[in-house]
Parts: C-alpha cells; sequence; structure tokens
C-alpha cells in the first residue's frame, strides 16, 4: 500500500546536536510538506516542497534546514540553532491541493 | 493572511447524540476548507474537503460539513457520534493555486458513554 513512512518515531537529542527525521513516500506526490505540532498550538508550517531541488520556507523554518534530491524523500534536520525543538512533526505530500497525506510523526526531545 | 478559528478547545458528546464542531475562517477570496481528524500519536487523516460547488459536502466516516459565505465558517456536524470518533478535529483553510495550509488549533472531542 501507498503511504508516508516517518522515521523515527522517537528521537532524542542532547543539547548542540543536530539531528535528522527521515520522511519518505511511495505516493508518487510531487508536494511534501513539514509541520510541527505542539499541545494546543495547531500545525505550523516549518517548510515545503513543490518540485525535486526546490523548497520554501514556512512560518517557523529558523533553526530547522531541508533537502529535496529525490522525489520519495524530505528529510528535515533540525539544527542547534532551534532553542525549543521539543515537539510533534509531521511529514505530509499532497497531488491536489490541501489534500494532505500525513505521515504517523516523530516525536522530538530533548535531553 | 489567512486565519482559522475553533472556538471550542474541547467537546464532551454522549455517545449517539449529534455533534457539531465550529471552524471561522478568514480569508479575502474564495477559500478551500478541510477537516482533518488526528487520534493520538498519530498523524492527521482527511474527513472531507470544499473547493467550490454545492455548499453541504459529505465526507468519510459519515461526517458531513457546510460552508456558510456569510458567516465565514465550515461547521462539521455528525448525526450520531460512536465512542471511535473521539480524537483530536483541525479545520484547516487553503487558497487556489496555493498548495500549503493554514489549521486551526484543532477540537478535542470526548464521547462519554
Amino acid at each position: 500500500d501507498g503511504g508516508i513512512t516517518q522515521s523515527p518515531k522517537y528521537l532524542f537529542r542532547k543539547e548542540g546536536q543536530n539531528v535528522t527525521l527521515s520522511c519518505e513516500q511511495n505516493l508518487n506526490h510531487d508536494a511534501m510538506y513539514w509541520y510541527r505540532q505542539d499541545p494546543g498550538q495547531g500545525l505550523r508550517l516549518i517548510y515545503y516542497s513543490q518540485i525535486v531541488n526546490d523548497f520554501q520556507k514556512g512560518d517557523i523554518a529558523e533553526g530547522y534546514s531541508v533537502s529535496r534530491e529525490k522525489k520519495e524523500s524530505f528529510p528535515l534536520t533540525v539544527t542547534s540553532a532551534q532553542k525549543n525543538p521539543t515537539a510533534f512533526y509531521l511529514c505530509a505530500s499532497s497531488i491536489d491541493p490541501g489534500s494532505y497525506t500525513f505521515g504517523s510523526g516523530t516525536r522530538l526531545t530533548v535531553v | 493572511a489567512q486565519s482559522v478559528t475553533q472556538p471550542d478547545i474541547h467537546i464532551t458528546v454522549s455517545e449517539g447524540a449529534s455533534l457539531e464542531l465550529r471552524c471561522n475562517y478568514s480569508y479575502g477570496a474564495t477559500p478551500y476548507l478541510f477537516w482533518y481528524v488526528q487520534s493520538p500519536g498519530q498523524g492527521l487523516q482527511l474527513l472531507l474537503k470544499y473547493f467550490s460547488g454545492d455548499t453541504l459536502v459529505q465526507g468519510i466516516k459519515g461526517f458531513e460539513a457546510e460552508f456558510k459565505r456569510s458567516q465565514s465558517s465550515f461547521n462539521l456536524r455528525k448525526p450520531s457520534v460512536h465512542w471511535s470518533d473521539a480524537a483530536e478535529y483541525f479545520c484547516a483553510v487553503g487558497a487556489k493555486g496555493y498548495s500549503t495550509l493554514t489549521f486551526g488549533k484543532g477540537t478535542m472531542l470526548l464521547v462519554s458513554p
């Protein structure tokens, strides 16, 4: 079955460390997105990509970086510049505007 | 800029009772509107969407929503709630020509026996 796979499900980051969250899709969708979810805050857009080798910043891109070298993959790196990275991170893809397919998320905790 | 307001943080409904979750949006042109559902610790699933045409849209799991331009609303309804409907529900707005969405802060639905 087609879908989006996010890994790992849980991730722990030490102070000053960069970590990378994986997002892979086999839906043949052109567009991919990263959202951050905090309790009571809804989803906030970090980065998105509408085509390979191109991506745009969302509302809260500071302290994050992405790449889109393959259509299937859109990894997110949380850098040491992100001062409050503890959150639930969701990856999504779409072929129609707004009709997202979401992964099951990665919960990142700073230790 | 577009925005979405979900006025209710939590709602408790008895099993078998009807449900209405409120959503108000702010956007200058005709919006694209969506409802998503999230079970604890999981990703979101699309329930239904409105792009244009009939203002009453049907979705999965027996849900429906009505677009009311005059009230800038897109409320989600279900005639009879089941215990498995307990989850968090998110309303989202998009714009023609743009693929990104702006989400509301969500409404947590609790279902009592």
